[in-house]
């Protein structure tokens, strides 16, 4: 089957410009979640949702970051007027509701 | 709040060989789950073993193992054996179950591991 995947896999922007991160989750996974990495450092949670409904988003770093997931299933992550601090690479993992998650191969983007 | 640290920033073994990784994490929580992940560098992070607080027994998984010392808040993963195909980024994370962040992980920085032919 099917494991997350995301698009783009790479996206460069220039610095004050909008973005959008796009995650499809494993098919009947209910939680969805978004990490930042940093190069050479661990990921970092971002926001947590469950189904449709975003249960935490305490991880987000700025009022720039918006993430959703209207239908429950595909989620997109929103950066708006990007800086040189958002490059990085975003992780998208999703689970049944256990402990085990499923993570996609990450967006790297690059702020110039 | 949960911090994980990895103070090897790098590790490196001979092909066959076994080698050891380091994890310490600090936490006032009594029931808890433990990750250990692989981030080869095609960046897709795989689940390496997991354990459960609560279970005394250290978990295997094939070449696998980890030593989990609870009082003494670590967790480190051993390879046996090691293979070529172990290169790469490894990561120690903490989870907390329960709660609405059920399933959020907190990381380590991670060990880069190379194994040598």
């Amino acid at each position: 089957g099917a494991g997350v995947s995301q698009s783009p896999r790479y996206k460069v922007a220039k610095r004050g410009q909008d973005v959008a991160l796009r995650c499809d989750p494993i098919s009947g996974h209910v939680s969805l979640f978004w990490y930042q990495q940093a190069l050479g450092q661990g990921p970092e949670f971002l926001t947590y949702f469950q189904n449709e409904a975003q249960l935490d988003k305490s991880g987000l770093p700025s009022d720039r970051f918006f993430a959703e997931r209207p239908e429950g299933s595909v989620s997109t992550l929103k950066i708006q007027r990007t800086q040189q601090e958002d490059s990085a690479v975003y992780l998208c993992a999703s689970s049944s509701g256990g402990d085990e998650q499923f993570f996609g191969p990450g967006t790297r983007l690059t702020v110039l | 709040a949960q911090t994980v640290t990895q103070s090897q920033p790098e590790m490196s073994v001979q092909e066959a060989e076994t080698v050891t990784l380091s994890c310490t994490y600090d936490t006032s929580e009594s029931n808890y789950y433990l990750f250990w992940y692989k981030q080869p560098p095609s960046r897709q992070m795989i689940l390496v073993i997991r354990q459960e607080a609560y279970k005394q027994q250290n978990a295997t998984e094939n070449r696998f193992s980890v030593n989990f010392q609870k009082a003494a808040k670590s967790f480190s993963l051993k390879i046996s054996d090691s293979q070529l195909g172990d290169t790469a980024m490894y990561f120690c994370a903490f989870m907390k179950p329960g709660g609405t962040s059920y399933g959020k992980l907190t990381f380590g920085q991670g060990t880069i591991l190379t194994v040598h032919p």
